[in-house]
């Protein structure tokens, strides 16, 4: 099964307001990430978060985790168009050996209107 | 800085025709290297995974294959493309280390088999 799932699966808002997707995970996890894609384009990494870190930032990013709850949310404040985006949550699962895979998220779509 | 490149951009390909995508990677050594398949308005899924030359790992059983003749080379090959091979394909790189932090995408591949 799918490790990421955010939610929402899509989301529009206007220019200026604040948006926030969801990311829930299943297992154990080393970290957690935070992808960009622009329609038709690669992914872009935004910013990771260590399962010993409840919060960060980056810019006008606003990442937490609750492992507890194993999951993520990502805030974007204060939303341009530019921000019109599909951006996915990815897990490096915690495992004995380590891991060299990331499990990604089928992707949450913002579309952000001018 | 580190670049990665993909091509071709787009391909359109008759079923049963064979397939070569090439990925390389710049500025870097030693990368971990990934293949992705992005079916339309879906998540990522992880084809193939490799830690060095010669060195691959698969990750669901379908035509295709990859190789890594050199480190900073991947390639995506298949003898006989099927309907189901459409999708977007983007290749990755990431540093090493045990748990898997950033991974950096190229501009992906259009593939259509008609």
């Amino acid at each position: 099964s799918q490790q990421g799932e955010e939610d929402p699966q899509a989301l529009s808002i206007q220019e200026g307001e604040n948006a926030t997707m969801n990311c829930s995970y299943k297992t154990s996890i080393n970290n957690l990430q935070w992808y960009r894609q622009n329609s038709g384009r690669g992914l872009v990494h935004l910013i990771l978060i260590r399962s010993n870190e409840r919060e960060k930032h980056s810019g006008r990013l606003r990442v937490t985790l609750d492992t507890s709850k194993k999951s993520s949310s990502l805030l974007i404040t204060a939303s341009r168009a530019a921000d019109t985006a599909s951006y996915f949550c990815a897990t490096a699962p915690l495992t004995q050996g380590g891991s060299e895979k990331l499990v990604f998220g089928k992707g949450m779509k913002l579309t952000v209107n001018p | 800085s580190q670049t990665i490149h993909q091509w071709p951009a787009t391909l359109v390909q008759p079923v049963g025709s064979p397939l070569s995508l090439e990925c390389t990677v710049e500025g870097t050594s030693n990368p971990n290297l990934y293949w992705y398949r992005q079916a339309a308005g879906r998540g990522l899924q992880l084809l193939f995974y490799s830690v060095g030359i010669g060195q691959i790992s698969s990750e669901v059983p379908q035509n295709l294959s990859a190789s890594r003749p050199q480190d900073r080379q991947f390639i995506l090959s298949s003898k006989k493309l099927l309907l189901s091979d459409s999708g977007f394909y983007l290749c990755a790189w990431s540093g090493r280390a045990r748990f898997l932090y950033e991974q950096y995408f190229g501009p992906g591949t259009r593939l259509t088999v008609t």
